[in-house]
């Protein structure tokens, strides 16, 4: 038990398909993250939520859509994907950065996305 | 802005053997330096940070990382390498002035033969 679960651990999905990926953290903490990993490329954050509002969008393309109703919960939306999308979605919660949180993450064990 | 280096993109040593991940960084202000690993179809596990004070830092599994401030460098170490140690591992850095997230290196494999 990491303290971030993610759902699911796997899923392969058409290009046409609608799916979501689900993040929940029980660290207490008010900051979320998508992160995007694919094979020999360096980690790509997609997205960051601080107290509900998302404060960072890294130029993901609009088929990614976020969503977070409250602290604990982060949600990745996915519609009309591609093949290039195919990667592992890792998604992290942090204290709020400042005083004594050092911006610390914690990563759930990601969700492994196929795209044919 | 912030960034890291992970100059090697793998690193063999043979078990029992001490072992050296390296690490650098670019950062305008002191910087909070991290190592996460990374098993198969795991997500990344904290192994230790830097913060503030003793520029050897230990953290979990036995692993130790050295601060250097003039060579800009955090390198990942530890005394006797484990086959158990392969994985693939992460150095990270966040500039701890205004608001910013970790900026992750590209990763570096470690092989630890029997």
């Amino acid at each position: 038990e990491t303290g971030v679960t993610q759902t699911p651990r796997h899923l392969v999905m058409g290009m046409t398909n609608k799916k979501s990926l689900k993040c929940e953290q029980h660290l207490g903490h008010n900051a979320m993250y998508w992160y995007k990993q694919s094979a020999k490329k360096p980690l790509e954050l997609m997205f960051v939520y601080s107290l509900e509002e998302r404060v960072e969008n890294n130029s993901v393309p609009s088929r990614f859509s976020p969503e977070c109703p409250n602290s604990s919960h982060l949600f990745l939306h996915l519609h009309t994907l591609q093949p290039e999308d195919s990667a592992l979605y890792l998604c992290a919660s942090s204290p709020i950065s400042g005083g004594l949180n050092t911006g610390e993450l914690f990563f759930g064990e990601g969700s492994r996305l196929t795209v044919l | 802005a912030q960034s890291v280096a992970q100059p090697e993109d793998q690193v063999n040593v043979a078990e029992g053997n001490p072992l050296t991940v390296k690490c650098t960084y670019s950062v305008s202000g002191n910087p909070y330096l991290f190592w996460y690993v990374q098993y198969p179809n795991r997500g990344l596990q904290f192994l230790l940070k830097y913060i503030t004070g003793d520029n050897l830092v230990k953290g979990s599994y036995g692993f130790e990382a050295e601060f250097n401030k003039s060579q800009t460098s955090f390198h990942l170490k530890k005394p006797s390498a484990l086959v158990s140690d392969s994985a693939l591992y992460f150095c990270a850095v966040r500039d701890p002035s205004g608001y910013s997230t970790l900026t992750f290196g590209k990763g570096t494999m470690l092989l630890v033969s029997p």
